[in-house]
């Protein structure tokens, strides 16, 4: 079965410093993609990174990088310089491309920016 | 990128009432869409999947008679929550899936926030 696992609940990074969230996964299928989702108290998901299995370059999106490591199924999220405005919580997702295309979502990492 | 809205943001509701919510993708077709629960500071479980002109597929556990979604066009969904009732209380998000030559993506809606009294 096909699983999301987030380790750390709850993370405080200092403004303008460098945060890495985990996350690693579980899936036997070839074809798959790995998301990262902020969600801000508002409630809505917002797209930050896509990682596709087939990708060999890593995924960056401005502050946004994601570390893929494929052999050990894991996709961390990297936020440099952080900003205060960074704070909320992030779900590492995949998307199974072999036919449900269901988003499979971890239980989230809540980030504190601090000033 | 696509917009997938939602209606109501929020609503507030007695219980034993039914309450509609709309999800509506406002700038693409989508012949699936997604229906999520949301409970406070946990992840998003999934309760359907919504496919135009056809009956949704439920998660397990997820009541049918419950949680009834029609998809009756390739631009809205809709998810109605019979007979609710405090439990029922949650975050419901929906997403939408859009389909072209060679592309394959997925869109959230903003969310509607269901109190029931």
């Amino acid at each position: 079965a096909q699983k999301i696992t987030q380790t750390q609940p709850g993370m405080f990074v200092q403004e303008k410093e460098a945060v890495t969230l985990d996350c690693t996964y579980d899936t036997s299928d070839q074809s798959y993609g790995l998301f990262w989702y902020k969600q801000p108290s508002s409630g809505e998901m917002i797209f930050l990174i896509y990682q596709g299995s087939y990708d060999e370059q890593n995924a960056t999106e401005g502050r946004y990088s994601l570390n893929f490591q494929k052999a050990r199924k894991s996709a961390n999220l990297v936020i440099s310089a952080s900003q205060l405005g960074d704070s909320a919580m992030y779900f590492c997702a995949m998307w199974d491309f072999s036919g449900t295309y269901k988003y499979i979502f971890g239980t989230g990492t809540r980030l504190k920016v601090l000033a | 990128g696509a917009v997938v809205s939602q209606h109501p943001s929020w609503v507030i509701c007695k219980s034993g009432t039914s309450v509609k919510i709309e999800c509506r993708s406002l700038d693409f077709q989508a012949t699936t869409m997604f229906w999520y629960r949301q409970f406070p500071k946990q992840s998003l479980m999934l309760m359907a999947t919504s496919n135009e002109g056809s009956k949704a597929t439920y998660e397990q556990g997820v009541e049918k008679d419950k949680f009834l979604i029609n998809h009756a066009s390739l631009t809205l969904s809709t998810l109605t929550v019979t007979s609710a009732h405090p439990e029922d209380s949650s975050f419901y998000i929906c997403s939408a899936r859009e389909i072209a030559e060679g592309y394959n993506e997925q869109f959230f809606g903003p969310g509607t926030r269901l109190t029931v009294l």
